[in-house]
């Protein structure tokens, strides 16, 4: 069972820039959730995804956008970076319902 | 709102003691608790998890935590520290709404293990 995975493993990219991060959740997961981890702090929910929809979503600007594919592997994008972006981005998959998130190496996406 | 918070940013324990994470949480609804520990560079790894089962729950590499419902409180503990303990712990909770659950973290706690 390969877990979690997240490409890429680093980027770095330049303020007005996008940028797309991809997960491809545990075998038999789904449900996929991303949140965004900034130096010395815990991780912050940005939004899950279930049945290919939005299912909910924490306190992040609609720059923050994403999608789930038919075989529950997901896409977060983000527009206009900001310095402020700057942060480890991890995915977590689980089963839908109150059930452990099994998380990613995570994504760390440097803005200049 | 539900919500955890984790006493002490940084806790440090000599080779062999024992460990003490602490972790009080904040829900009007019996909770889904869990700990998890991120090593340097590295994403979120389950210690446990709580989920009414039973209060006192084992997780991996020695850990175990109790839920203590009249403390709100879901503790961390391991009975003789190690070197490769070193790392950051997070405490979280579950929190449904709109059909769906995410993870509320606390702040974390850096546990240091001196020689």
């Amino acid at each position: 069972d390969a877990g979690v995975t997240q490409s890429p493993t680093h980027l770095i990219k330049t303020r007005g820039q996008q940028v797309t991060l991809r997960c491809s959740p545990k075998s038999g997961h789904d449900t996929v959730s991303w949140y965004q981890q900034a130096l010395g702090q815990g991780p912050q929910f940005i939004f899950q995804y279930y049945e290919e929809e939005e299912r909910q979503r924490g306190n992040f600007p609609d720059r923050f956008s994403g999608h789930q594919f038919p075989n529950y592997s997901s896409e977060l994008n983000v527009n206009a970076l900001l310095l402020g972006d700057s942060a480890l981005y991890l995915c977590a998959s689980s089963l839908v319902g109150p059930y452990e998130q099994y998380f990613g190496p995570g994504t760390r996406l440097t803005v200049t | 709102a539900q919500s955890v918070t984790q006493l002490g940013s940084h806790v440090s324990v000599s080779e062999g003691a024992l460990v003490l994470l602490r972790c009080n949480y904040s829900s009007s609804v019996p909770p889904y608790l869990f700990w998890y520990v991120q090593y340097p560079n590295q994403g979120l790894q389950l210690l446990l998890k709580y989920t009414s089962a039973a209060t006192l729950v084992k997780g991996i590499n020695g850990f175990e935590a109790e839920f203590k419902k009249s403390e709100t409180s879901f503790h961390l503990t391991k009975p003789s520290a190690h070197m490769s303990d070193a790392a950051e712990y997070f405490c979280a909770v579950s929190v449904a709404a709109e059909g769906a659950q995410k993870l509320v973290f606390g702040q974390g706690t850096r546990l240091t293990i001196n020689p």
